[in-house]
């Protein structure tokens, strides 16, 4: 079993639709979340960081944690053909540590 | 802030020569640096870890001798493939983590290609 796992996709919404992205993982011990986007022959640009369960937002972009469930989520609103990329979940079990990457999701936003 | 960049973004060599890519903390000082490697529509693939002033830590699987890392500064390391054979040709990235905090910042990527 993986310990990460990611749908790789690949996600195809109309522009203005609300993008649901999501990660699982098995390990208990993992306790900072990350969520980074991945344009085609670029490097990774991070989107948002939490370390504890719940919501946290910044702009159209809301992180969700739910560490009883092993679960995280990335939610875009009002979805931009720009928006369009890979997007990584990564997972780390202590400060500094090595990152645990998802497969990541491939999304495209149709204008 | 928080910008990391690399060297070359491009490189073309011929098999066997060596190349060396540059990664820099451009307005941080960065105490580990990690090194990934990335094959088209996969995620990152862990190489080694760097802490400044210190040897390497490489992920199994990962030759060392291949792949030469140095961490000279808190501000600069350097992966060396030496050696380099067609199968060597990928997407390298590198990330820094800052002092103080747990975030990773990647650096734009060198596309290496061996001929």
């Amino acid at each position: 079993q993986k310990e990460v796992e990611q749908d790789p996709g690949p996600l195809s919404v109309p522009e203005g639709a609300i993008v649901s992205l999501n990660c699982t993982y098995s390990n208990s011990a993992f306790q900072y979340f990350m969520w980074y986007r991945q344009y085609s022959r670029k490097g990774p640009e991070l989107l948002m960081y939490t370390y504890s369960s719940g919501n946290k937002e910044d702009g159209r972009f809301t992180a969700q944690v739910d560490k009883s469930s092993k679960y995280i989520s990335l939610f875009i609103r009002d979805s931009q053909p720009s928006d369009s990329a890979t997007y990584l979940c990564a997972i780390q079990e202590t400060s500094g540590s090595r990152l645990t990457f998802g497969e990541g999701t491939q999304l495209t936003v149709n204008p | 802030g928080a910008v990391v960049s690399q060297h070359p973004s491009r490189v073309i060599c011929k098999s066997g020569t060596s190349v060396k890519i540059e990664c820099r903390s451009l307005d941080f000082q960065a105490t580990t640096m990690f090194w990934y490697r990335q094959f088209p529509k996969k995620s990152l693939m862990l190489m080694a870890t760097s802490n400044e002033g210190s040897k390497a830590t490489y992920e199994q699987g990962v030759e060392k001798d291949k792949f030469l890392i140095n961490h000279a500064s808190l501000t600069l390391s350097t992966l060396t493939v030496t050696s380099a054979h067609p199968e060597d040709s990928s997407f390298y990235i590198c990330s820094a983590s800052l002092r103080t905090g747990n975030e990773q910042f990647f650096g734009p990527g060198t596309r290496l290609t061996v001929l």
